[in-house]
């Protein structure tokens, strides 16, 4: 069974700072792919990056990256210059790289950017 | 391009009674998903349909719930009878088929049961 862990509920920033959300994964599959999606308060769940599990380098997306660290089954993204736009919950996820590809989620982090 | 569409946007309803939602995924996904996220947790899901065809339904209460994916375009999500722990968004996805397409999301339907 695959299992997401994000451990910090709530993240508080100051606008343009770099910020951190943590995820550890667990997974007997040997080819898995990691997700993060932001959740606004109007509710819809926005694509951000994605991570195969056999890509050497991490994966960036304009203000973000997911510092990938297989050995330790840590993902984290990392938000570079924040923006008050950012404020939002996070959810890491993962799935299967064969057969049904279904998203096991977190339990999310809500992050809030202060002016 | 058009995102995922759902509807309705709210839904109220009591317990016992019957509800349904609608999903038009994206113009060309062949994968389609109906997540139930209740509140301050993440999505689980409750059905994958790849075409037509279910793919994973492991987690649908089938007791209660029914889904279906005619002609492997719309898909209607059905709970019939509702019960108090059914009170969540439910989001629909879809993604194109291939290895880890990112799945993306309609804005959700919000239920809340009475």
């Amino acid at each position: 069974a695959q299992k997401i862990t994000q451990t910090q509920p709530g993240m508080f920033v100051q606008e343009k700072e770099a910020v951190t959300l943590d995820c550890t994964y667990d997974t007997s599959d040997p080819s898995y792919g990691l997700f993060w999606y932001k959740q606004p308060s109007s509710g819809e769940m926005i694509f951000l990056i994605y991570q195969g599990s056999y890509d050497q380098q991490n994966a960036t997306e304009g203000r973000y990256s997911l510092n990938f660290q297989k050995a330790r089954k840590s993902a984290n993204l990392v938000i570079s210059a924040s923006q008050l736009g950012d404020s939002a919950m996070y959810f890491c996820a993962m799935s299967r790289i064969q057969g049904a590809q279904k998203l096991v989620f977190g339990q999310g982090t809500r992050l809030t950017i202060n002016p | 391009e058009a995102g995922v569409a759902q509807s309705p946007r709210y839904k109220i309803i009591e317990k016992r009674q019957s509800v349904a939602f609608w999903c038009n995924p994206i113009s060309g996904h062949a994968t389609l998903y109906w997540y139930q996220q209740i509140l301050g947790q993440g999505p689980k899901l409750l059905i994958q349909f790849q075409n037509n065809g279910v793919v994973d339904d492991s987690q649908l209460p089938k007791d209660r719930f029914s889904a279906e994916r005619l002609k492997g375009v719309d898909s209607t999500l059905k709970i019939q009878p509702a019960k108090l722990e059914d009170s969540a968004v439910y989001l629909c996805a879809s993604s194109s088929f291939g290895v880890n397409q990112p799945q993306h999301f309609g804005d959700g339907t919000r239920l809340s049961i009475l």
